[in-house]
């Protein structure tokens, strides 16, 4: 079975950078069926997209985000990794790590997600 | 990218059938048939219920369908149970090789 799991500070001060790593078990990172994303969400709020990668470093992003993030991934460790910098309040919110299929050039759904990791942006 | 729109909220009693509307433009929903739903408990991470428009997952109930038309998809609930309150989010491609999300529909079962 699929697990991921989202790790890294749950304070950051605001116009530092927001790190988190998420680790893949149960599979392989570098099958050529998926892309691997981030998705987050405030406090009593919805769903935002981040950005997804795959295995061969192809990252796309959230065009309001684009500046600040950057998506990696070690395929060594199974593991891929979100930074976001110059973080404010705004920025609060669970992040969450999913794999995501692809067709073809288009990334579509999440078909298994971590269980979160609330990152709160305050001094 | 503008996000799609969904109610905020729409609600049902057990038994009945409600429909949640997913409305994008050509460039997203319009454009493409990779719509999918998930379904997000509170404190639970988000769940797909339905992908590429109207495929389910194994394991999700056929109580749970999907349908596009136009601009505008939908997920609909049939036989409405109170396991099925929670709240609902719509995704869609887009033209520009990014995702977005609906804002999200609270389900109420009454």
């Amino acid at each position: 079975q699929l697990q991921l799991q989202e790790s890294g500070p749950g304070l950051v001060k605001p116009s530092e950078t927001l790190s988190l790593t998420c680790t893949v078990s149960g599979g392989s990172i570098s099958s050529s069926s998926y892309y691997w994303g981030w998705i987050r969400q405030p406090p009593g709020k919805g769903l935002e997209w981040i950005g997804s990668i795959y295995y061969s470093g192809t990252t796309y992003y959230n065009p309001s985000l684009k500046s600040r993030v950057t998506i990696s991934v070690d395929t060594s460790k199974n593991q891929f990794s979100l930074k976001l910098s110059s973080v404010t309040a705004a920025d609060t919110a669970l992040y969450y790590c999913a794999r995501q299929v692809h067709i073809a050039v288009f990334i579509a759904h999440f078909d298994y997600w971590g269980q979160g990791t609330l990152v709160t942006v305050s001094s | 990218q503008s996000a799609l729109t969904q109610p905020a909220s729409v609600s049902g009693s057990p038994g009945q059938s409600i429909t949640i509307s997913c409305t994008g433009i050509r460039g997203d929903v319009g454009g493409y048939n990779y719509v999918s739903w998930y379904q997000q408990h509170p404190g639970k991470a988000p769940k797909i219920m339905i992908y590429d428009v109207s495929d389910r997952p194994s394991g999700v109930s056929n109580r749970f369908s999907g349908s596009k038309s136009g601009n505008t998809a939908s997920l609909t609930i049939s036989g409405l149970q109170a396991e099925d309150e929670a709240d609902y989010y719509c995704t869609s491609n887009t033209s520009n090789s990014t995702l977005v999300f609906g804002g999200g529909t609270k389900l109420t079962v009454l």
